[in-house]
């Protein structure tokens, strides 16, 4: 089982739809949860921490279900500037380096 | 707003060659690291940099890899002898603390070894 797994993508959607993003990771103990978006060719940069009581930060909500192993990302109202490839990241408990784990990412596209 | 900087911002070299890739963390900054991403794939860490001394590193950072701080404010990395599949987008990140803080990503050094 990969470390961190995600849906593959690409999704494509028109400006204003709600989309999900979806992401597993394996080990149990991990306690640190991401995401962030990266544009082609460019650096990964932080859209927002994973708390276990959900957060919401404008048009993006975030959601962990430690039971399931699981994280979600749900984007309402998509913007053409939304599209990118978002990444699920997981820094592993225990880790004092602080080591991230990524996923492969999943790309969205967001059309007129 | 406080950013992570990187230098050069493409690297072409030859196989063999040393190269040695600068960033410059956010200032308040306690813990450092280095990331690669060949293209197409996903992000791999390699090495992690805490009080003058690495705190962990992956199977990736071998013998031909090094990290220093150098000074108050630069973080190096160094590749002795550098090989083809050296080549991909190398980013420096740094964050407050160790476990559980935010990382912050620089804007990479694209690295091709020819």
């Amino acid at each position: 089982r990969k470390e961190v797994e995600q849906d593959p993508g690409p999704f494509n959607v028109p400006e204003g739809a709600t989309v999900a993003f979806n992401c597993t990771y394996s080990n149990s103990a991990s306690q640190s949860f991401f995401w962030y978006r990266q544009d082609c060719r460019k650096e990964p940069k932080l859209l927002m921490s994973v708390y276990s009581s959900g957060n919401e930060d404008g048009r993006f909500t975030a959601q962990l279900n430690r039971a399931s192993q699981y994280i979600s990302l749900l984007i309402r109202d998509s913007k053409l500037s939304d599209s990118a490839t978002y990444l699920c990241v997981v820094n592993p408990l225990g880790n004092q380096g602080g080591k991230l784990i990524f996923g492969q990412g999943t790309e969205l596209s967001v059309k007129p | 707003e406080p950013e992570v900087t990187q230098t050069p911002s493409h690297q072409v070299t030859q196989m063999g060659q040393e190269v040695i890739l600068r960033c410059v963390p956010i200032s308040n900054h306690l813990y450092f690291y280095w990331y690669r991403q060949i293209l197409g794939q996903k992000v791999e860490f390699l090495v992690s940099f805490y009080n003058n001394e690495i705190s962990e590193k992956s199977e990736i950072f071998d013998d031909q890899f090094s990290v220093e701080r150098p000074d108050g404010s630069n973080f190096t990395l160094k590749i002795r002898s550098t090989k083809l599949e050296d080549s991909a987008m190398y980013f420096c990140a740094s964050s407050v603390s160790g476990l559980g803080y935010e990382q912050y990503f620089g804007p990479g050094t694209r690295l091709t070894v020819t």
